[in-house]
């Protein structure tokens, strides 16, 4: 069972606009983490937050957890369009395994 | 950097062929894990193993099994392949201990393809 939603499923932008995706998740956890994947291609780590973190920076990268909702976001700033690729939100949940969402695509036009 | 290394990048194998998925990595990592990733369910857990010699089962195991008798390298068999395992494997590893499920490192993904 998916214990990580992305939303949007897709999300289109201009270069040097924002990006934005959430995740929600359903369980109790002890971290998220963000990854991402271009396309046909394994999957790169990006950011962890734990589950006593609210906010994490690195880079243009910013994620913020709400743990009384159960979600988490990952806003990209200043969008290059080498961040085009599709990015997932893993969870730890209730059991021992990593629960990956099903990803969110963004595009970043020049 | 981290190196996990997947054998082949594209695959494609008859039905009821016996299929091995090779994965290798060079940071000495206690834990490696076997993904499949399909179109709208994003990715899966198939097999892990903690150790060499171990293995656990994932959340979609059936048709297949694992091999890992050295530390480095974590092999994924489909016994007999079917059409329905069609799918992107991906493979992972990450350090030991309690921080098993933190910073997964990817290999690059093998395309598999059931004909």
């Amino acid at each position: 069972s998916q214990q990580g939603e992305e939303d949007p499923q897709a999300l289109s932008i201009q270069e040097g606009e924002n990006a934005t995706m959430n995740c929600s998740y359903k369980t109790s956890i002890n971290n998220l983490q963000w990854y991402r994947q271009n396309s046909g291609r394994g999957l790169v780590h990006l950011i962890l937050i734990r589950s006593n973190e609210r906010e994490k920076h690195s880079g243009r990268l910013r994620v913020t957890l709400d743990t009384s909702k159960k979600s988490s976001s990952l806003l990209i700033t200043a969008s290059r369009a080498a961040d085009t690729a599709s990015y997932f939100c893993a969870t730890d949940g209730s059991t021992d395994k990593l629960i990956f969402g099903t990803g969110t695509r963004l595009q970043v036009f020049p | 950097d981290v190196k996990v290394t997947q054998s082949s990048r594209y695959l494609v194998k008859r039905t009821g062929e016996k299929v091995f998925l090779e994965c290798v990595q060079d940071m000495d990592h206690e834990n490696m894990f076997w993904y499949r990733q399909d179109p709208g369910l994003g990715l899966r857990l198939i097999y892990f193993s903690y150790d060499v010699k171990m293995k656990e089962k994932g959340d979609i195991p059936e048709g297949y099994s694992v091999s890992r008798e050295k530390k480095e390298r974590f092999s994924l068999i489909l016994e007999s392949a079917s059409t329905n395992q069609t799918s992107m494997y991906l493979c992972a590893s990450s350090s030991q201990g309690g921080t098993r499920n933190e910073k997964l490192f990817f290999g690059s993904g093998t395309q598999l393809s059931v004909l």
